[in-house]
């Protein structure tokens, strides 16, 4: 059972230089969720899908695009990645009531 | 959102119990008692979560006050993998939110 996988898992970018964060659950979850964590920080969270086809903005939206084209797939894109976005990344699902799993995140720099 | 305030930092010896405190003195009636974990380098997970009554599972045990305005978490016996960073989070069981994150408290287990 791999649960929830993210991809890349390391990446450096160019300031301006455009993304794409992969997260992929098996477990047939309808929520699904993106975080940012910086050094000795909570998990704040960027945007986030209650389904198929849906999205939702969450306390630190702006800079981020999503996409979840198929239920086990949550897209997040960065267009012109700054050096603010330098931060690791988490993906996390859910269903109900259930507890939420998490990636092992992506470690993203950007000089 | 209702938060919590948790001790930034606790220490405790390998092989002995370990209580970690969380307050949660705005918490509402609605809301569960969440503790997830973040082992060094990796995502957040699950340790326990409870509503009225204290709760036990393989990993640990949750003690709810009367009030409710305050819980513990009770790790029986640390061991050297047990050293993480706690998190107390107060949401509602099955809503699409997502989960609100503090600082969390950083434990260290000395052998």
């Amino acid at each position: 059972n791999a649960g929830v996988t993210q991809t890349p898992k390391f990446r450096v970018l160019k300031t301006g230089q455009s993304m794409t964060l992969l997260c992929a659950q098996d477990m047939n979850h309808e929520y699904m969720y993106w975080y940012r964590q910086d050094p000795g920080m909570g998990l704040r969270l960027i945007h986030y899908s209650v389904g198929e086809g849906t999205t939702a903005k969450g306390e630190v939206p702006d800079g981020y695009n999503v996409s979840r084209l198929k239920k086990q797939n949550f897209l997040l894109g960065l267009e012109s990645a700054a050096p603010s976005q330098t931060s690791v990344y988490f993906c996390a699902s859910r269903s109900g009531f259930a507890t939420t799993f998490f990636g092992q995140g992506t470690r993203l720099t950007v000089v | 959102d209702a938060k919590t305030t948790q001790p930034n930092s606790m220490e405790s010896n390998e092989e002995e119990p370990v209580h970690l405190p969380c307050n949660h003195s705005t918490i509402s009636g609605t809301d569960y008692i969440h503790w997830y974990r973040q082992l060094p380098s990796q995502g957040p997970e699950y340790v326990i979560h409870g509503l009225t009554s204290n709760v036990n599972n393989r990993m640990a045990s949750l003690a709810i006050a009367e009030d409710r305005k305050s819980s513990t978490l009770i790790l029986h016996r640390a061991t050297l993998r047990d050293a993480a960073v706690y998190y107390c989070i107060l949401g509602t069981g099955g809503g699409a939110d997502g989960l609100t994150f503090g600082k969390g408290t950083h434990l260290i287990i000395q052998p």
